[in-house]
């Protein structure tokens, strides 16, 4: 089975700060991935798939890249609407599974 | 729109079986693949089972195989997950989701698009 591996699970950020999260794969997943945001107490949102293909909707100041095990999220000139906490979650082969996720919360 | 609603949480006794439904609209549930998924209390996602447009293949996460059961009912639109031997570490919320792409619909990715607000599950005695 696949495992992912996310980091940070916590960060302190400002309004307009540039953020990375990092998801690594135990083996290459070539660009099966994707990002989810979830706020408290509502379902995940996607925002991004196949490594960096930007939902629709989603605002431009997120962006993914990487392909095989290493794979960032970045949220540039983050807005107060971003805090949240995000996953990945890969879906090469089944079972599928989710990073452990990255909270980020407001300094 | 796309709806779906879980439901058939509650309170169970470890070792007890629990039976979750999730109703689903808004969409041709017979062309799509479904999943649960779930989140114990301050925790992260758990990729739980999916289970193929047509029930004909199903996988699940190992800490819930031999003890989980998907299944849909197409004629009803519904999606279920059996849950027998229940544990305390099954206590979460259990969210169904969509997969992102359905037979002969198109879409940009199969990675789970629509989801439910969840039903909460308790393993307590």
């Amino acid at each position: 089975d696949i495992q992912m591996t996310q980091s940070p699970s916590s960060l302190s950020a400002s309004v307009g700060d540039r953020v990375t999260i990092t998801c690594r794969a135990s083996q290459g997943i070539r660009n099966d991935l994707g990002w989810y945001q979830q706020k408290p107490g509502k379902a995940p949102k996607r925002l991004i798939y196949g490594a960096s293909n930007l939902e629709g909707g989603v605002p431009s100041r997120f962006s993914g890249s990487g392909s095989g095990t290493e794979f960032t999220l970045t949220i540039n000139c983050l807005q107060s609407e971003d805090f949240a906490t995000y996953y990945c979650l890969h879906h090469n082969s089944y079972p599928w599974s989710f990073g452990q996720g990255t909270k980020v919360e407001i300094k | 729109q796309v709806e779906l609603v879980e439901s058939g949480g509650g309170v169970v006794q470890p070792g007890r079986s629990l039976r979750l439904s999730c109703a689903a609209s808004g969409f041709s549930f017979d062309k799509f693949g479904m999943h649960w998924v779930r989140q114990a209390p301050g925790k992260g996602l758990e990729w739980v089972a999916v289970i193929r447009y047509d029930g004909t293949e199903k996988y699940y996460a190992d800490s819930v195989k031999g003890r989980f059961a998907i299944s849909r009912d197409n004629f009803k639109n519904t999606l279920f997950l059996e849950m027998d031997t229940l544990r305390g570490e099954d206590t979460a919320i259990y969210y169904c989701a969509r997969h992102g792409i359905g037979i002969g619909v198109p879409g940009a990715s199969v990675l789970l698009d629509f989801w439910g607000q969840g039903t909460v599950v308790t393993v307590s005695s």
